[in-house]
């Protein structure tokens, strides 16, 4: 069954430095997602993408967040300098865009900042 | 805007008798809504999802929902809880003509005691 693959499934990082999360989403979908979960807490959308640009984001998603799809797999999520209240679960979901879509998510990738 | 409220942000019952978790929503536009369940240090998995036609729809694991447009509400139940549903559950709404984009509730976990 296809699925939508995040890597890495962890990564720590120092506050102030930049970091990329990656996402593979399934192969014939073309709507791509990012959501947050603060541990403990209700998942959050950040953004979403279609169409090589963002269709919306929320009021998270600041200069600090972008996106990208840089080849027709990989949808990357970079934060330019991270903050310790960045350290969450980011979720990366695709879907087809049909009118009973539905949003497949990955595992996670849990991002710590010391 | 849409939301999703969830009454109870801990639901606790024995094993054996019926699970019901609540979803209130808000939208503007007929919604489409889904429950998902969230595993220990694991992603969020689809158990069901409302788009259009038959308002009681059922999902993975013995798990059904019914679509209330009068009460705006689309509560989870299961006729009898095992142990193996102990996990967090989140309800969640997207507006079909926007690309789908889903607003979470807070999330329920739920314990299930032997």
């Amino acid at each position: 069954e296809p699925e939508v693959t995040q890597t890495p499934s962890h990564q720590v990082t120092q506050m102030g430095q930049e970091v990329i999360l990656r996402c593979v989403p399934i192969s014939n979908h073309l709507y791509f997602y990012w959501y947050r979960q603060i541990l403990g807490q209700k998942v959050e959308f950040l953004v979403s993408f279609y169409n090589n640009e963002i269709s919306e984001k929320s009021e998270i998603f600041d200069d600090q967040f972008s996106v990208e799809r840089p080849d027709g797999s990989n949808f990357t999520l970079k934060i330019r300098s991270t903050k310790l209240e960045d350290s969450a679960m980011y979720f990366c979901a695709s879907s087809d865009g049909t009118a009973r879509a539905e949003a497949f998510f990955g595992q996670g990738t849990r991002l710590t900042v010391v | 805007a849409q939301s999703v409220t969830q009454l109870g942000s801990h639901v606790s019952v024995s094993e054996g008798p019926l699970v019901l978790l609540r979803c209130n929503y808000s939208s503007s536009v007929p919604p489409y809504l889904f429950w998902y369940v969230q595993y220990p240090n694991q992603g969020l998995q689809l158990l069901l999802k409302y788009t259009t036609g038959a308002t009681l729809v059922k999902g993975i694991n013995g798990f059904e929902a019914e679509f209330k447009k009068s009460e705006t509400s689309f509560h989870l139940t299961k006729p009898s809880a095992h142990m193996s549903d102990a996990a967090e559950y989140f309800c969640a709404v997207s507006d079909p003509y926007n690309n789908n984009d889903m607003r979470f509730g807070a999330g329920t976990r739920l314990t299930v005691k032997p």
